[in-house]
């Protein structure tokens, strides 16, 4: 049983451009969540989806939207990127009712914009 | 207003003796309280978790840490190095406003283990 995937493992952006960074959950799991992890920061919430729908919103600007797709999977998209955007973006999964120490991490893209 | 403070940004310890990463937090509520540890190139793996069950909680690897909430602290320790202990160790705190959770994660502590 894969856990979480995510791609692509890599990328490499000009400033302005959009990018779109997929996720699939574990098996099972029904729900995602999106985190940004800047380089030498922990962590910082961006949002969750539940039932296709955006259910938490951390603090990032609506240049960070997302989309959850029936089979559970997601995408993280950023528009206008800007040099600040660079990080490690992770994906967790987990269920619905689930706490943080049920969820499962992905490996992360690196998102580098130039 | 909810927040967590990691001590130390980066520990160094020869194997084979104790391990102390230091964690302070902020919380309005009665938090939950975690750790985790990041491997390069690995997903973020949880450590141990504390609810309000047991100050004292045990998680893998022999790792543990102890709630004090009159210190507001949660300091994760383990008696003894080993050389795979070596990633980033993050503290996190977890409230729980009507059906969703707010999480913040610590700023992460970089473990270094000496031969």
């Amino acid at each position: 049983d894969a856990g979480v995937t995510q791609s692509p493992t890599h990328l490499i952006k000009t400033r302005g451009q959009q990018v779109t960074l997929r996720c699939s959950p574990k098996s099972g799991h029904d729900t995602v969540s999106w985190y940004q992890q800047a380089l030498g920061q922990g962590p910082q919430f961006i949002f969750q989806y539940y039932e296709e729908e955006e259910r938490q919103r951390g603090n990032f600007p609506d240049r960070f939207s997302g989309h959850q797709f029936p089979n559970y999977s997601s995408e993280l998209n950023v528009n206008a990127l800007l040099l600040g955007d660079s990080a490690l973006y992770l994906c967790a999964s987990s269920l619905a009712r689930g706490g943080l120490e049920r969820a499962f991490f992905g490996q992360g893209t690196r998102l580098t914009v130039v | 207003a909810q927040s967590v403070t990691q001590l130390d940004s980066h520990v160094s310890v020869s194997e084979g003796t104790p391990v102390l990463l230091r964690c302070n937090y902020s919380s309005s509520y009665s938090p939950s309280l975690f750790w985790y540890v990041q491997h390069p190139n690995k997903g973020l793996q949880l450590l141990l978790k504390y609810t309000s069950a047991a100050t004292l909680v045990k998680g893998i690897n022999g790792f543990e840490a102890e709630f004090k909430k009159s210190e507001t602290s949660f300091h994760l320790t383990k008696p003894s190095a080993h050389m795979s202990d070596a990633a980033e160790y993050f503290c996190v705190v977890s409230e729980l406003y009507s059906s969703a959770s707010k999480i913040i994660f610590g700023s992460g502590t970089r473990l270094s283990i000496r031969p």
